[in-house]
């Protein structure tokens, strides 16, 4: 099935404490992305990725690093994460010249 | 900066009411506009896709409008069933930029009640 994945779906933590959230896609998708989304404030783009070794900075990129060293993958990096980093992250893949993106299930981090 | 805004923030609807769901942009250079479903614990599902060149796409009971020049696209659901309750996000992707500029309202909740 074609799909992302998203682990862990659900985490709890401590400020300061390094956690990664991995996305996963099985689509070949050229173009990956991170949200986060927050009560009113809609999906906001953390980072992006165009295509392997190439990523740049969406609109709240502070306190986030990515890395895509495969295609499949895009993991989102907190190395010390702060309780305004607790949100719902969502990250999504797309087919290049396609139109449709595909969403993973969500990932709720909550940072204490 | 492209603002993309949906009214109303929420909505509860007997089933079996038509409904419609509103979403403006305030950029009219558009390439296309996305309504998405998210269900809670889920991600987001698309639902119905316009280009810039079209004016209304169907797909079910679902049925999508956009008026580029006014900056608005309608979501209008038929005979609402419980199983549509969930949060409606329309997206706008601009002309320049590729997916990476996508610019994501905040979203209608919408409950229908049995």
């Amino acid at each position: 099935e074609a799909q992302v994945t998203q682990n862990p779906r659900y985490l709890i933590t401590v400020t300061g404490k390094k956690l990664t959230v991995t996305c996963s896609q099985n689509m070949n998708h050229e173009y990956m992305s991170w949200y986060r989304q927050d009560p009113g404030l809609g999906l906001r783009q953390i980072y992006y990725s165009m295509n392997v070794e190439v990523t740049d900075k969406g609109d709240v990129p502070e306190g986030y690093k990515v890395s895509r060293k495969e295609k499949r993958n895009f993991p989102l990096i907190l190395e010390s994460p702060s309780p305004n980093q607790t949100s719902l992250y969502f990250c999504a893949s797309l087919r290049a010249g396609a139109n449709v993106l595909t969403f993973g299930a969500g990932s709720r981090l909550t940072v204490l | 900066k492209q603002e993309v805004t949906q009214i109303p923030a929420a909505l509860s609807v007997p089933e079996g009411e038509n409904l419609v769901l509103n979403c403006s942009f305030t950029d009219s250079a558009i390439y296309n506009l996305q309504w998405f479903r998210q269900d809670p614990g889920k991600g987001l599902t698309s639902l119905l896709l316009i280009q810039s060149s079209q004016r209304e796409q169907t797909s079910g009971r679902l049925n999508a409008s956009l008026d580029k020049s006014s900056g608005r696209s309608t979501l209008y659901i038929a005979a609402s069933q419980p199983g549509d309750s969930a949060t409606y996000l329309c997206a706008v992707r601009p002309n320049s930029g590729g997916y990476q500029k996508v610019t994501f309202g905040i979203g209608t909740k919408l409950q229908v009640i049995p």
